[in-house]
């Protein structure tokens, strides 16, 4: 039962130009998302967070778009920096607890 | 900046041995997890911890697993018995109360668990 769903499993983009990263979810319960960033042989960071009650919140080159009626969300990466190339983890919470369903992850590779 | 540390960061065991990996979270945090991510898959939750109890577990987290805050500071989980399919990496995480909003959890570098 996924719950969470990155359905791309890697992503290209030369460096300067946008990211987007997308993330599908079925439970309608879920009303936190967070975005997580993981290097190898390191734990998850966590970079952005968006309640459902928002629609878009945005940290500095980092923005994340929830579209609730879709049960999607995207995180925007501009512009992209050799940096950014990681395992890009959609995950998302329930107000019932605060435990953290996560996608499959999505790794960006950004192209000098 | 506040980190959660976890130790060893790489054990080899033999299938049916005991592990123990070992946490230590934010002081101040109050909700402590473990999550697993086996290689080329998606990170599981394991089960959350508060108020010096299991506050949540998933169907992983079978009677070969336990978790203890022995002293206050340190957070650990135990495999009694291993199996192969319990390697991968385990990550430990807290959470300082409503602080999802703004900082997710805090997690740490992992330890990876390799059966042999």
């Amino acid at each position: 039962d996924q719950q969470v769903k990155q359905n791309s499993p890697s992503l290209s983009v030369q460096e300067g130009r946008i990211s987007i990263l997308n993330c599908d979810y079925t439970n309608s319960m879920f009303d936190y998302f967070l975005w997580y960033k993981k290097y190898p042989a390191e734990g998850p960071t966590f970079l952005i967070s968006i309640s459902s009650i928002k629609d878009k919140n945005e940290d500095g080159r980092f923005t994340v778009f929830l579209n609730k009626s879709a049960k999607h969300l995207s995180l925007h990466i501009v512009p992209s920096q050799p940096g950014d190339s990681a395992v890009y983890f959609c995950a998302a919470s329930a107000r019932s607890n605060y435990q953290l369903i996560w996608g499959a992850g999505t790794k960006l590779i950004i192209k000098p | 900046e506040p980190e959660v540390t976890q130790t060893p960061s790489h054990q080899v065991t033999q299938m049916g041995q005991e592990v123990i990996l070992r946490c230590v979270p934010i002081s101040n945090h109050l909700y402590f997890y473990w999550y697993r991510q086996i290689l080329g898959q998606k990170v599981e939750f394991l089960v959350s911890f508060y108020n010096n109890e299991i506050s949540e577990k998933s169907e992983i987290f079978d009677d070969q697993f336990s978790v203890e805050r022995p002293d206050g500071s340190n957070f650990t989980l135990k495999i009694r018995s291993t199996k192969l399919e319990d390697s991968a990496m385990y990550f430990c995480a807290s959470l300082m109360g409503g602080a999802l909003r703004n900082y997710g959890y805090t997690f740490g570098s992992g330890t990876r668990l390799t059966v042999v």
